[in-house]
């Protein structure tokens, strides 16, 4: 079946413009999340969503990052203001909210910021 | 000190192999362990997926937990050319797959032909 998918693929963007990432989950699939990788890093948790609602927001790093999944599927990342400092690729993923089933992750989407 | 250690690498190793990935963690809580493959440009593919202590093997791959020690392995046997990619190890908390997970650095291998 279909994966996870992200759209666009890459972004570059200009210092303070907004930027939106979508992220498709594998259908069935009740909880998303959102994980920011810097080059030669690990991925980095950011959001987390269990159908509508944000579980668990604790890894967004300031007040211009936002997500939203309105209808507990599609979720939306929305960065203002963008920053050089915000270059990297974004990753989603999306498990089907059981403890032993893994999450699995889509292609990413590399934003550049100039 | 990071939750999770891991070496970055490089490791380059001659085809057939045996690979040794490892990583090491401070948390107690952590109870699911994880290694993804990340090819270049690509995201990351699940490879093994373990619950506490313990060894799990999938084909070539074996994955070992080591809870007391708080360090975790990945060994891959007969390595490939295929196998050339950057490996992650992930863990979570009693959640499982259902929280957010906390990764490693990564460790960069390849596969000599």
């Amino acid at each position: 079946g279909a994966g996870v998918s992200q759209t666009p693929s890459n972004k570059v963007t200009e210092k303070g413009k907004y930027v939106e990432l979508r992220c498709d989950p594998i259908s069935g699939h009740t909880a998303l999340y959102w994980y920011r990788q810097s080059l030669g890093q690990g991925p980095e948790f950011l959001i987390y969503f269990q159908g509508t609602g944000a579980a668990d927001d604790s890894g967004l790093p300031n007040d211009r990052f936002f997500a939203v999944r309105p209808e507990g599927s599609v979720s939306t990342l929305k960065i203002q203001r963008t920053e050089r400092g915000d270059s990297a690729v974004y990753l989603c993923a999306s498990s089907p909210y059981d403890r032993l089933s893994p999450q699995y992750f889509g292609p990413g989407t590399r934003l550049l910021v100039l | 000190q990071k939750e999770v250690e891991q070496d970055p690498g490089p490791l380059s190793v001659p085809e057939g192999a045996i690979v040794s990935l490892n990583c090491t963690y401070s948390n107690s809580a952590f109870q699911y362990f994880m290694w993804y493959r990340q090819y270049s440009r690509k995201g990351p593919e699940l490879l093994m997926y373990t619950y506490s202590s313990g060894n799990k093997e999938d084909g070539r791959f074996t994955a070992q937990v080591d809870k007391s020690s708080k360090y975790i392995s990945l060994f891959i046997r007969d390595s490939q050319p295929s196998d050339s990619a950057t490996y992650l190890c992930a863990m979570s908390g009693p959640q499982g797959g259902s929280e957010k997970l906390v990764f490693g650095k990564g460790t960069k291998l390849t596969v000599n032909p």
